[in-house]
């Protein structure tokens, strides 16, 4: 079954710049999307398309893929960013879709 | 605004069955696929299901796959999950998404979710 890899975690000072990784074999033809979880929340979407940002999502969110690896960058990282991150794509086929294991954001 | 409430959860022993259901508002329903995410407690989000706008499309996670039936009734603005034959690893919250398309693109909006909850 396809896997996609992230880090177990992640961390940061605030305003320092995070970046969260994603690996899986398909990527390069293949989007990702990143979701965001806070705690005892449902996950909301953050970067579509590899690099495209919903409206709402701060600008300091980006997004890049390169080769099997896509990567979600927050520039300036602030307390309220702390959360756990998940990429989320499909393999070759397009049929199974995947999530993440999931990183833990941590901004302090 | 896009609202999903999921309704269905609860304390259900192994090996019996319930169904999930999902009220979908703020958008044309028949016109988007819908998806099935599921969290175990501490865990990260596995999908689970997708259907697309008129149902002529499904796929399901293997670790579901032959115990769970999604289905939807566009004229109620409705998705369900049939699950069936629950083992303990099935709890969970059980979230419903709207997908970006017809098919079975990303998820957009999510709802807040239902536990389910197996154990005897």
């Amino acid at each position: 079954s396809y896997e996609l890899t992230q880090p177990p975690s992640v961390s940061v000072s605030p305003g320092q710049t995070a970046r969260i990784t994603c690996s899986g074999d398909a990527l390069p033809k293949k989007f990702a999307y990143w979701y965001q979880q806070k705690s005892g929340q449902a996950p909301i979407l953050v970067m579509y398309d590899d690099r495209k940002r919903p409206s709402g999502i701060p600008e300091r969110f980006s997004g890049t893929s390169s080769g099997t690896m896509a990567t979600l960058t927050i520039s300036g990282a602030q307390v309220e960013d702390e959360a756990d991150y998940y990429c989320y794509s499909t393999d070759i086929s397009g049929n199974h879709r995947v999530f993440g294991g999931g990183t833990k954001l941590t901004v302090l | 605004q896009v609202q999903l409430v999921e309704s269905g959860g609860g304390v259900v022993q192994p090996g019996r069955s319930l169904r999930l259901s999902c009220t979908a508002s703020g958008f044309t329903f028949s016109n988007y696929g819908m998806h099935w995410v599921r969290q175990a407690p501490g865990k990260g989000l596995e999908w689970v299901a997708i259907m697309s706008h008129d149902g002529s499309y499904i796929q399901y996670a293997d670790s579901v796959k032959g115990r769970f039936t999604i289905s939807r009734d566009n004229s109620k603005n409705m998705l369900y999950v049939e699950v069936s034959s629950l083992r303990p690893e099935d709890t969970a919250v059980y979230y419903c998404a709207k997908s970006w398309d017809r098919t079975g693109s990303h998820l957009d909006y999510w709802g807040q979710g239902t536990l389910v909850t197996v154990s005897s």
